[in-house]
């Protein structure tokens, strides 16, 4: 157990509808991270908070947005969803904005 | 970003050391080595990182080249369990932590 905690576990929902994936990071930890792992992509880094903050911005699609709230915990919203966006979602936590991160154990969304 | 080279697969027998390598030539001074892997489609998990010096810990051993280019992860006795994708990356300064396609490491009885 990793200490990052991913919900739901597994979702599906239909094309054009919107989503909300949930990440709570480790105890402490200030730093989150998002990726995406879609069978031909392999682990795309979406975008990164810290302490509140955007770090760092990956692939992300327009279509996708993220927040880290004042108690850390982060949220990826994902809007007119599509066929392709079909995937694993993982969150990561670390201390820093930097350094060994924890990853939790995903959400897998299904698009049909 | 600095970028990685790993082979794309890579075989292995059981109870043998399992050796991984990885090329950063374009690694700056302030980043750091680090060392993950995914089994199967689960969270990746962190293995090791450094510097410049090698590392040891519980799970592996990592040895950084002089000049820092690149790296080996070594996997003293390979199990079936360390059967999995293993990433090296480099990360630090601006770059942030950015997966590449890694290598399949599969461990045979």
């Amino acid at each position: 157990d990793s200490g990052v905690t991913q919900t739901p576990k597994h979702l599906i929902t239909a094309t054009g509808q919107r989503v909300t994936l949930r990440c709570s990071p480790r105890s402490g930890d200030l730093s989150v991270y998002w990726y995406q792992q879609s069978l031909d992509q392999g682990l795309q880094f979406l975008i990164q908070y810290y302490n509140g903050e955007e770090r760092a911005k990956g692939n992300i699609l327009e279509r996708f947005s993220a927040q880290q709230f004042p108690d850390l915990h982060s949220e990826l919203n994902l809007s007119s969803l599509e066929l392709g966006d079909s995937a694993l979602y993982f969150c990561a936590s670390s201390v820093a904005s930097r350094g060994r991160a924890f990853f939790g154990q995903g959400t897998r969304l299904t698009v049909v | 970003d600095a970028k990685t080279t790993q082979p794309p697969s890579m075989d292995c027998a059981e109870g043998r050391a399992a050796n991984l390598p990885c090329n950063h030539s374009t690694i700056s001074g302030n980043e750091y080595v680090y060392w993950y892997r995914q089994i199967h489609s689960q969270g990746p998990q962190y293995i090791i990182h450094g510097l410049k010096n090698n590392e040891t810990n519980e799970m592996a051993s990592l040895i950084i080249t002089e000049d820092r280019k690149s790296s080996t992860l070594i996997l003293p006795h390979a199990t079936l369990r360390d059967t999995a994708v293993y990433y090296c990356i480099v990360e630090g300064g601006y770059s942030t932590l950015t997966f590449g396609k890694g290598t399949m490491l599969l461990v045979s009885p």
